[in-house]
Formats: structure tokens, sequence, C-alpha cells
């Protein structure tokens, strides 16, 4: 069956870059997307992508999209402390429509 | 605009009982899916309604069962509850089935004793 694959944990140093990759096996997604969850919270949508693109910007964050290798992941620039969350990536399937999810990835920032 | 809402946030049953979930969308979304949350499993989908009808459904067992009425908002009902369904239940809604854009609700927190 599908599945999305992602790292459990990052550290980054405050001001660095952060990179958090997945990995997806469905080549027919339609929609890949990235949302953030904070402790005791729901999950927040930071952005998504198109699967006919290879990039969006948005302001600090940028995703990349590899089809060919169905690889995803979700830059983050000049990190800040309240960027400290657990990161799920996510892919629509264009067979079933269903949203799969990764486990998501911690990630931590040092001071 | 109101985001997603969802009654009650915490929640403590027996096993045995039962128990209902509601949700309500974001106004105008008339798609709304219902995710099982758990540190084992991660993020399980469990069914999705648009306009009144189940369009899509999870690996879950027919104990857990919705519905949407015709304002949109949604119940999740879960019967002869199991240790196992203690979870973080999410809600998200959409404008319509298979629109990329989905906001989540804060979830509800079921634990089962």
């Amino acid at each position: 069956g599908e599945d999305v694959e992602q790292s459990l944990f990052l550290s980054v140093r405050e001001g660095d870059s952060s990179v958090i990759n997945c990995t997806y096996t469905d080549s027919s997604s339609t929609y890949l997307y990235w949302y953030k969850q904070e402790p005791g919270a729901g999950l927040q949508l930071l952005t998504y992508i198109f699967s006919n693109m290879d990039m969006k910007q948005d302001q600090r964050l940028t995703v990349l999209l590899n089809k060919k290798d169905k690889h995803l992941s979700l830059r983050i620039a000049d990190t800040q402390t309240g960027d400290s969350a657990i990161y799920f990536c996510a892919e629509r399937g264009n067979r079933d429509d269903k949203i799969i999810f990764g486990k998501g990835t911690r990630l931590h920032i040092l001071p | 605009k109101a985001g997603v809402t969802q009654t009650p946030r915490y929640l403590i049953k027996t096993r045995g009982q039962q128990v209902t979930l509601s949700c309500s969308p974001i106004s105008g979304h008339r798609s709304v899916s219902w995710y099982q949350q758990t540190p084992g499993q991660g993020l399980q989908f469990l069914f999705e309604y648009f306009s009144e009808t189940q369009r899509n459904k999870g690996n879950f067992p027919g104990r857990f069962s919705g519905r949407q009425f015709s304002n949109s908002r949604s119940e999740m009902n879960v019967s002869t509850l199991e240790l196992g369904d203690s979870a973080l239940y999410l809600c998200a809604s959409s404008l319509a089935s298979g629109l990329g854009e989905q906001y989540f609700g804060p979830g509800t927190r079921l634990t089962v004793t």
C-alpha cells in the first residue's frame, strides 16, 4: 500500500536553515502537504504543492518536489525557537483520494 | 472566519462504552475528514464525508462510524470501546472533497480505561 517515510528527529541551531525530508511511494499523488503540530494542538497546514510543480516558496518556507525520486523536502530559512514542533509530510493519492501521513519529524532548535 | 471546532476536547470512558465526537467545519466547507492519532501508529485516516455521504473510508473496524448533517457538521461514533481506542481524534475540513487545502481542528483526546 501507499507509504510516507520521514526521519523522526532533526536538531538545528537557531538562525540556521532546517531541511526536513520525506519520501512517498504513490506515484499517482496529486497533492503533497506539510503540516506543523505543536504540543497539545491540532495540525496546522503550512503549505502544499501540486504534483506537477517542482518548487513552491512561501516566505521562510521552500518546498521542493522530485517526482521522479518521489522525494519531498521542506526548508525553513532562519529557523527560530517558535519553529520547534513536529512536522508531518502527507500525500493525497489520485486513485482513492485518501491523505496518507508520515510519522512526523520532531524539529528541535538548539540555542 | 472561525476555524474547525471539535467537542469535547477531552473525554474519559471505560471499556465497553460508546462515545460520540463532534466536529464543526469552517463555514462554507462541505468536506469533513476524521483521523486517529496515536504515538505508535501516527495519523491514520478514518473516513471522509462530503454532502452527507461517506466518500472514503480507512481500515478501521465497523465499531467506528460517522455521519454528516445537512449543515456539514459531522459526528463520529465509536462503540464497544477498547483500550487501544485511546487516541487524539482529529477532524479536518475542506471546501470540497479532493481539494488541496485541508484544515484541522484541535482534536478530541479520548482516554479509555
